[in-house]
């Protein structure tokens, strides 16, 4: 049983075109998060959401919109794909509760725009 | 805003022998805590230890343990008897405490590289 899963795990495509990540998460967690890691290895937090609401966007361009139909799922949706959005896109969760209680991530998306 | 920092971008080992990792962070906060994660070439995001800043017993997970000085900011990474398995990127990570749904922020990450 795959804790945190996202589809796909590779995605290849055009400049220009709009693609969407998913992501599922099967521990009960209730807050999801996208993180972004660049060329260089550089990960950053892009938004959080806890139940469903969003918790935090950072300055991300209003082309990513987030989307968490349920605490278990949250997707990210990328318009009008730019060179420079190629990157490994990673899903993850915890729980909201006193205590630094880790993040559990999926495997990654890369996404490679040409 | 708090800033994590990792000052060796690549790090070699012998096999066998041990290795330490450098971490130093920046932070008004009183309430926090550190992660080292793991991230080997299949890109898995993997925990390797976790510290919480009100404690101040060094935390261990078997061969990696790690030096927590709280004062001077700094938490680095000891492994030790390395295994080819351990080759992959470091990252060390803070995290805010309080609702404790705040998100990671990361330093560059350390290329680990374990020579047989």
């Amino acid at each position: 049983d795959t804790a945190v899963s996202q589809t796909p795990k590779y995605l290849v495509t055009q400049m220009g075109n709009d693609k969407s990540i998913k992501c599922e998460q099967n521990l009960g967690h209730d807050t999801m998060y996208w993180y972004k890691q660049d060329s260089k290895k550089f990960l950053k937090i892009m938004f959080s959401y806890n139940n469903k609401e969003l918790i935090i966007n950072e300055t991300v361009p209003n082309r990513f919109s987030p989307k968490s139909p349920d605490k278990a799922h949250l997707n990210l949706h990328i318009n009008s794909l730019e060179l420079g959005d190629s990157a490994v896109y990673f899903c993850a969760s915890s729980q909201t509760r006193t205590g630094g209680y880790e993040q559990y991530f999926g495997p990654g998306t890369r996404l490679t725009v040409t | 805003a708090q800033t994590v920092t990792q000052s060796q971008p690549e790090m070699s080992v012998q096999e066998a022998e041990t290795v330490t990792l450098s971490c130093t962070y920046d932070t008004s906060e009183s309430d926090y805590y550190l992660f080292w994660y793991k991230q080997p070439p299949s890109r898995q995001m993997i925990l390797v230890i976790r510290q919480e800043a009100y404690k101040q017993q060094n935390a261990t997970e078997n061969r990696f343990s790690v030096n927590f000085q709280k004062a001077a900011k700094s938490f680095s990474l000891k492994i030790s008897d390395s295994q080819l398995g351990d080759a992959a990127m470091y990252f060390c990570a803070y995290r805010s405490g309080g609702s404790g749904n705040t998100p990671l922020v990361f330093g560059k990450g350390t290329r680990l590289s374990v020579i047989a």
